[in-house]
């Protein structure tokens, strides 16, 4: 069983388009984080949210965190072929899970020029 | 800050033979380290959590006596994969953490294991 159900599994756009990554889940998370991987590569963190509701920006990367803590969106603007990657979201469940995530299924974007 | 180092980045090598693979936190000491697999284009799956001068935690259906894990100091953990076979072949990936709850999860650049 997948908790953390991620959206769109596949995502290909023309260079200056906008996008919109979902991480949606029945559970409550003491937080939730974006990651970027490219192949060959681990995944570098890119935002952690903790508080719901919170909004927090990188550039042109906008990460929200639902008031309930359920579910995550990342939001690109005007993507660019630097984009290009796998984007994962990991929630965590805190207390004494040693930080164990949780991740998605994983969003593969292609930005093309 | 928080650099995770991973050792070796690729092997190549016979079925049969046991691959040792490194995770090392160089900046912080990390008291609970994890390791994934990861098939191409698929996210990471957990097969293990390990906390430092302790037993590792496995995951279902991952064979703690074919991948073990080894965290013996606050900065280096250790996966080995013993007699490996080519369904062993994959992605494995660490991660450290200062542990708790919220604590983000750092991630090494991985290891292509290719078991031939």
């Amino acid at each position: 069983t997948q908790l953390l159900e991620q959206s769109p599994q596949f995502l290909s756009i023309q260079e200056g388009e906008n996008l919109t990554v979902y991480c949606n889940s029945s559970s409550v998370f003491s937080s939730l984080q974006w990651y970027r991987q490219e192949p060959g590569e681990g995944p570098v963190l890119l935002v952690t949210v903790v508080t719901g509701g919170e909004v927090k920006k990188l550039k042109r990367l906008t990460f929200q965190f639902g008031d309930a803590r359920k579910d995550s969106s990342l939001h690109i603007t005007a993507a660019q072929p630097g984009d290009t990657g796998l984007y994962l979201c990991a929630g965590a469940k805190g207390g004494t899970s040693y930080g164990k995530l949780t991740f998605g299924q994983g969003t593969i974007l292609t930005v093309h020029p | 800050g928080a650099v995770v180092s991973q050792h070796p980045s690729r092997v190549i090598c016979k079925s049969g033979t046991s691959v040792k693979i490194e995770c090392r936190s160089l900046d912080f000491q990390a008291t609970t380290m994890f390791w994934y697999r990861q098939f191409p284009k698929q996210s990471l799956m957990l097969m293990a959590t390990s906390n430092e001068g302790s037993k590792a935690t496995y995951e279902q259906g991952v064979e703690k006596d074919k991948f073990l894990i080894n965290h013996a100091s606050l900065t280096l953990s250790t996966l080995t994969v013993t007699s490996a076979h080519p369904e062993d072949s994959s992605f494995y990936i660490c991660s450290a953490s200062l542990g708790g709850g919220n604590q983000p999860q750092h991630f090494g650049d991985g290891t292509r294991l290719s078991i031939l």
